[in-house]
């Protein structure tokens, strides 16, 4: 099993304004996943954080909305940019057992409110 | 496109009767399937992994897989009330040399006293 954890749990933030949220793996992973849960939907993969390179971002999320940051195999950091109401949502940090076909373990969540 | 689709309930059953959530995917090379629990304002928590076809059984939870249908079922026997959660259908789709989950919109189960 991987223990996340992942901070801040919750934040207001204001329109305009950035938020960094952080994911601390308790094992080293070679790719950790960012994951947006909008209310009453279910989640949604941003991007994959790989150690090393460039994230990898899904169809519809890009980089200067969502910058990734992965310094090393066990730590990566989401920065939501230039907020709107519409980022309101919980972000999820991501990472799966060692070997394919393994389940995913996830952070607690960052519950994200924009006004 | 790869997709995961779920009956978006919401599904009641009295307590004691058996719940049946239903999840069909798209990529025909997908590999394993996950159910996970999500309880409002937390995180999603593993049920049950499948990777083959036919049933698996968890103390009252039983997972069953159809690849040739491509379909996967949860079924929750003796319900009870704590079992109302969201239960998120989750299929690892088939990508070289990489793990990439998608999950379906989920299904809202509510267990009535």
């Amino acid at each position: 099993s991987a223990v996340i954890s992942q901070k801040p749990s919750r934040d207001i933030c204001q329109r305009g304004t950035s938020l960094t949220i952080q994911c601390q793996v308790d094992s080293q992973v070679t790719m950790m996943f960012w994951y947006r849960q909008q209310p009453g939907q279910s989640l949604t993969l941003i991007a994959t954080a790989n150690q090393g390179s460039e994230a990898t971002y899904e169809s519809g999320f890009v980089i200067d909305k969502f910058p990734i940051s992965r310094p090393n195999l066990t730590f990566s950091t989401l920065t939501v940019s230039n907020m709107s109401p519409e980022d309101s949502s919980i972000y999820l940090c991501s990472v799966f057992g060692r070997g394919m076909n393994t389940e995913a373990f996830f952070g607690q969540g960052t519950r994200l409110t924009v006004v | 496109q790869k997709e995961v689709e779920q009956n978006s309930g919401p599904l009641s059953v009295p307590e004691g009767a058996i719940a049946s959530l239903n999840c069909t995917y798209s990529d025909r090379g997908s590999q394993s399937f996950f159910w996970y629990r999500q309880y409002s304002g937390k995180s999603p928590e593993l049920i049950m992994f499948i990777y083959s076809n036919g049933d698996k059984e968890d103390g009252r939870f039983t997972a069953q897989l159809n690849k040739a249908s491509q379909y996967v079922s949860l079924l929750i026997r003796d319900s009870q009330p704590s079992d109302s959660a969201t239960y998120l259908c989750a299929v690892n789709m088939e990508q070289t040399g990489a793990n990439n989950l998608f999950f379906g919109t989920g299904t809202r189960l509510t267990v009535i006293p």
